[in-house]
């Protein structure tokens, strides 16, 4: 079976105070992606970043890092917060069967305040 | 614009009549995906076309749902006799044909069954 689970429904912090999202997923494929979305206020899926399952290395890149661990089937998110652009809902996404179906967390709706 | 569209944008309609959702990808992508959305929920996998060939539909769409790709470009979504149950966001993504990159969202159809 495959799921994503973000357990987190929703999150409050501080403007520039690090926050991290948390995603587990549940796939047999060995070969798959992960992907970090963005739904504003105004609605619109927006592409984060993704990562697939050969690549194991965590990386920083300005404002947003990310780690994944097959070991734990985790795929987590930071964001060193600011209230005008990341207040949102975040959705994990898991790809497989070569793309022809992705499955999606209920979301973590985070509130950053000023 | 270059990105995906949606039409229309809301829809509200009476219990038992037919409704009709277009979409537009990004025109170099030849995988589109259709999506449902509750509130509270992350996108829920409906169907998959690569160019005009419809590879996957999720158990969930019932046989009152149809969706069409004529020609590999736009997209249609069809929900006959609706139901109140069908509320929801449609959504419709595109990406393209190399696994491993992302999709690109419109900005949704949201329906209301009265």
């Amino acid at each position: 079976a495959q799921k994503v689970t973000q357990a987190q429904t929703e999150i409050s912090v501080v403007e520039k105070e690090d926050v991290t999202l948390d995603c587990v997923y549940e796939t047999r494929d060995t070969t798959y992606y992960l992907f970090w979305y963005k739904q504003p206020p105004s609605g619109e899926l927006v592409f984060l970043i993704r990562r697939n399952s050969f690549d194991e290395q965590n990386e920083i890149s300005g404002r947003y890092s990310w780690n994944f661990q097959k070991s734990t089937s985790s795929f987590n998110f930071t964001i060193t917060a600011s209230p005008v652009v990341d207040s949102a809902v975040y959705f994990c996404a898991l790809g497989v069967y070569n793309f022809n179906k992705f499955y999606f967390g209920s979301g973590t709706k985070l509130n950053v305040k000023p | 614009d270059t990105g995906v569209s949606q039409d229309p944008r809301h829809k509200i309609t009476k219990r038992g009549q037919n409704v009709t959702f277009r979409c537009d990808p990004i025109s170099e992508h030849n995988r589109l995906y259709w999506y449902r959305q509750t509130l509270g929920q992350g996108p829920e996998f409906l169907t998959y076309f690569q160019n005009e060939a419809q590879l996957e539909k999720s158990r969930l769409l019932s046989d009152r749902f149809s969706a069409e790709r004529p020609k590999g470009s736009f997209s249609t979504l069809e929900i006959q006799r609706t139901e109140q149950g069908d509320s929801a966001m449609y959504l419709c993504a595109s990406m393209v044909g190399l696994a491993g990159h992302e999709q690109f969202f419109g900005p949704g159809t949201r329906l209301t069954v009265l």
